[in-house]
């Protein structure tokens, strides 16, 4: 079975702070992609990444950053967290036309 | 623009009924098509894919899903809904050429009561 590991599934942080989200996949996938989930909205792509030390905005790339030293590491930044993310961030590795999830990071920005 | 539309925010179905949740699509070409469903505090789960081929695509769970290229649906059903389906559903779209890029819908919460 395919696994996507998520660092921490609820994670509170102030307003100002960095924060790192990590995600692993244990299947070399080369494909990695960041979601976030509001509701309403449905999932929107933050960032993706083909292979290691590549990678391309999404549609909402606005206030984040990402890191893929590693094929198996995919790592959502914010640098300067703000209350406007709050949300579910979803991160997603991708084998033949099909994608699969982690279990998400709900993030509380204070 | 490309876009994913689910009608619904929520559809009900009595335990045993057959149910339905649309989705609709506007992407040019011939592109993949893919439903999810998500259980509370969990990530989403793959249920079924359209490719080519048979237009009646059947998946996990005795899901399947319905291809209509005129229309551009692709709507989930199930014969016989049980209470363990109630969750939110995804329909997701990957346009040909899009590097495997997922356009979702905005979900819809299925309630399957006893």
């Amino acid at each position: 079975d395919v696994k996507v590991t998520q660092s921490s599934r609820y994670l509170v942080k102030r307003t100002g702070e960095k924060v790192f989200l990590e995600c692993v996949q244990d299947m070399d996938h080369e494909n990695m992609f960041w979601y976030r989930q509001d509701p309403g909205l449905g999932l929107r792509l933050i960032y993706f990444s083909y292979d290691v030390k590549m990678k391309e905005k999404g549609d909402i790339p606005e206030g984040y950053s990402v890191s893929r030293e590693k094929k198996e590491r995919f790592s959502l930044i914010l640098e300067s967290a703000s209350t406007n993310q709050t949300s579910m961030y979803l991160c997603a590795s991708r084998w033949k036309n099909e994608q699969f999830f982690g279990p998400g990071t709900r993030l509380t920005v204070l | 623009a490309q876009s994913v539309a689910q009608p619904e925010d929520q559809v009900n179905v009595a335990e045993g009924n057959p149910l339905t949740v649309k989705c609709t699509y506007s992407v040019s070409g011939n592109p993949y098509l893919f439903w999810y469903v998500q259980y509370p505090n969990r990530g989403l789960q793959f249920l079924l894919k359209y490719i080519t081929g048979d237009n009646l695509v059947k998946g996990s769970y005795g899901f399947e899903a319905e291809f209509n290229k005129s229309q551009t649906s692709f709507h989930l059903k199930k014969p016989s809904a049980l209470v363990s389906d109630s969750a939110l559903y995804f329909c997701a779209v990957s346009p040909v050429g899009n590097t495997g890029k997922l356009i979702f819908g905005q979900g819809t919460t299925l309630q399957v009561k006893p």
